[in-house]
């Protein structure tokens, strides 16, 4: 069955290192977004993209950068983390541009001491 | 910026009743409208979406829809305690297409 999947689901690291998130799609969906979820915020967006070598900043994407190299696949890396990135990090992903309907992997718990 | 505001309760009802959970938006332009379930250290999950004006049913879901008034509702009919999680509105459209904006959610519970 096609699915999204996120790795790792639980990473402690320590601040000032990078980190790294993988999101991997298996329907062929041509977008797929990162949002973080914190108690009191909700779901916000931090980087999106529609395609191969196309990415977007969404309204929190300071200290945060995403590449995509195909279309499975968006890695969300933290350049050094800081412990206001302790989070809960969930992927997403839609089939295009007319079709707005998200389907979220089951997210990763970041910890940054 | 498009906002989107919903209740965050907590809304308690008694097992059968009805909850009514409520969600507005700032964005006139918006086009379509999403309602996901989120359970405790879990991932949202789509439970419906609704694009025109109106009722649209679905099980024990309605979702209602009035884009003049820039609201949008979700009835839960017959409450079971397994419906207890936190509802989250998503708009999309309008300004931000392609993207969704979502709502901070509303936390239902309901008690046998």
């Amino acid at each position: 069955d096609a699915e999204i999947t996120q790795s790792p689901r639980h990473k402690i690291t320590e601040t000032g290192r990078q980190v790294t998130l993988a999101c991997h799609q298996t329907w062929n969906h041509n977008n797929m977004f990162w949002y973080r979820q914190d108690l009191g915020h909700g779901l916000r967006l931090i980087h999106y993209s529609y395609g191969v070598q196309d990415t977007n900043k969404g309204e929190v994407s300071d200290g945060y950068s995403v590449s995509r190299s195909n279309t499975e696949d968006l890695p969300l890396t933290l350049e050094s983390a800081a412990s206001s990135q302790t989070s809960v990090y969930f992927c997403a992903s839609s089939p295009d541009r007319g079709s707005e309907t998200q389907y979220f992997g089951p997210g990763t718990r970041l910890l940054v001491l | 910026q498009k906002e989107v505001e919903q209740n965050s309760g907590p809304l308690s009802v008694p097992e059968g009743a009805i909850a009514s959970l409520n969600c507005t938006y700032s964005d006139r332009g918006s086009q379509s409208f999403f309602w996901y379930r989120q359970y405790s250290g879990k991932s949202p999950e789509l439970i419906m979406s609704i694009y025109s004006n109106g009722d649209k049913e679905d099980g024990r879901f309605t979702a209602q829809l009035n884009k003049a008034s820039q609201y949008v509702s979700l009835l839960i009919r017959d409450s079971q305690p397994s419906d207890s999680a936190t509802y989250l509105c998503a708009v999309g459209g309008g300004t931000s297409y392609g993207k969704l904006t979502f709502g901070q959610g509303t936390i239902l519970t309901v008690h046998p």
